[in-house]
Order: C-alpha cells, then sequence, then structure tokens
C-alpha cells in the first residue's frame, strides 16, 4: 500500500498567486514526521518544511506553510505568493522510526511528487 | 557548513562495468543515507549508516550493491556488473543523530548504463 500519495501529477499557478499541493499518507506508528522537498531540474533535493506527529501547531517557513491534518492523515503544502523560481517538482516524504543496531532512525518514504509551474 | 557533496555527478557505463559514486556527508553528521531516485518517482531508501556501521538495507539493494563507510566520514557506493535498470539517480543524504531529523541531501549522482 501507498504510504505517501501525491495526487496532483502537475499544478499550475499564476506568479504572486498562493497554491495548495496535496499530500496524505498512511502510518499506524504514533510518532512520526512528514517533509516537503523541493528539486529543482538541478536534482538537488532541497528541505522547504518540517511537521512532527506531535506538533499542535501548523509548521511555517517563510512563504511555506503546512496544513496538517491528523485525522484526515493529510499535510498539505501551501505557497504564499508564488515566484518564477517555484517552478520545480515537490515531494512530500514521511518519517516513520526504525530500529537497527540499538538505536532509532528514521528513513524517509517520498511520494511520487508534484511538478509546479508558476506563469507569469 | 559547505553542504551533502557527492561525486561524479554524471556516470555514463557500458553494460557489466563496475562503477563507484562516492559521497561526503556534512561534517558534524554521524547519519549517513543512499537513496535512488528513478525518471518521473520519489526517491527510494537503498541503505543507512550510523558511523561506520552499515545498520539497515533495502530489498532494493541486490547482491550488486555493496555501501561503505571505512571511516564514518564519506562513504561509497559500488555497483558490479551494471545492468541497464540501475540507470537512476542516486543520492546521498546525511543527519545529526540529536535533535536532527532534517536529512540534507547532496546533488546527486546520475547514473546512465548504455
Amino acid at each position: 500500500a501507498q504510504k505517501i500519495t501525491q495526487t496532483q501529477p502537475g499544478m499550475f499557478v499564476q506568479e504572486k498567486e498562493a497554491v495548495t499541493l496535496d499530500c496524505t499518507y498512511d502510518t499506524s506508528d504514533p510518532s512520526y514526521g512528514l517533509f516537503w522537498y523541493k528539486q529543482p531540474s538541478s536534482g538537488e533535493m532541497i528541505f522547504l518544511i518540517y511537521q512532527g506527529s506531535y506538533d499542535q501547531q501548523n509548521a511555517t517557513e517563510g512563504r511555506y506553510s503546512l496544513n496538517f491534518q491528523k485525522a484526515r492523515k493529510s499535510a498539505n503544502l501551501v505557497i504564499s505568493a508564488s515566484q518564477l523560481g517555484d517552478s520545480a517538482m515537490y515531494f512530500c516524504a514521511m518519517r516513520e522510526y526504525s530500529n537497527a543496531g540499538g538505536t532509532s532512525y528514521g528513513k524517509l518514504t517520498f511520494g511520487q511528487g508534484t511538478i509546479l509551474t508558476v506563469h507569469p | 557548513d559547505t553542504g551533502v557533496s557527492q561525486d561524479p555527478r554524471h556516470k555514463i557505463t557500458k553494460r557489466g562495468q563496475n562503477v563507484t559514486f562516492r559521497c561526503d556527508p556534512i561534517s558534524e553528521h554521524n547519519r549517513l543515507y543512499w537513496y535512488r531516485q528513478t525518471l518521473g518517482q520519489g526517491p527510494e531508501f537503498l541503505t543507512y549508516f550510523q558511523n561506520e556501521a552499515q545498520l539497515e538495507k533495502s530489498r532494493l539493494l541486490s547482491d550488486r550493491f555493496s555501501a561503505e563507510r571505512p571511516k564514518g566520514s564519506f562513504s561509497t557506493l559500488e555497483i558490479q556488473r551494471t545492468e541497464q535498470g540501475d540507470s537512476a539517480m542516486y543520492l546521498c543524504a546525511s543527519s545529526r543523530t540529536l535533535g536532527g531529523y532534517e536529512q540534507y541531501f547532496g546533488p546527486g549522482t546520475r547514473l546512465t548504463v548504455t
């Protein structure tokens, strides 16, 4: 079963408008983390924002905010005031904890991604 | 903080050849991860190191793949007898142990097997 689902293969937005990128997740662990990464055509994964499963408030980082609805298992990314440089692939990812070698660590499971195109 | 670096950035090889990639994590990060990303997909976890110990390997990592982190600093990923299905972007990421929820990614190595 898909753990991270991004249902929008592509999204278009006008410059200076806001856009919401959808992400739903599936886990039975009470402790997990949700991430959004941006991947421009150069290929590097750029961290945007993080939300912990126990965080009471939605995360915000500048123009990025994460709309966390725990009961619905959704973690949508909202980009306000879109810029031309926001055009890229966006990935939602979930960190679940694994135990290995006596320590707990988190590996990321990524969704399929959403290509965002910002029009002037 | 110079970021995660990977070398080479691009590699073209013929089927059956061996290739090796290198990852240099952020210096104070003792956790290191390898992911593979095929065209149009999100990255998939391959393996994880805590210092020099390889603590988890995905079932995606066949016997032809081996990864090392000999001194707990840089890491190498070797693919033996490459196949066309190995063509992908190989991404390395690192993080701290304590308070380090974020994984910082390198620019990736794009492998093309002809």
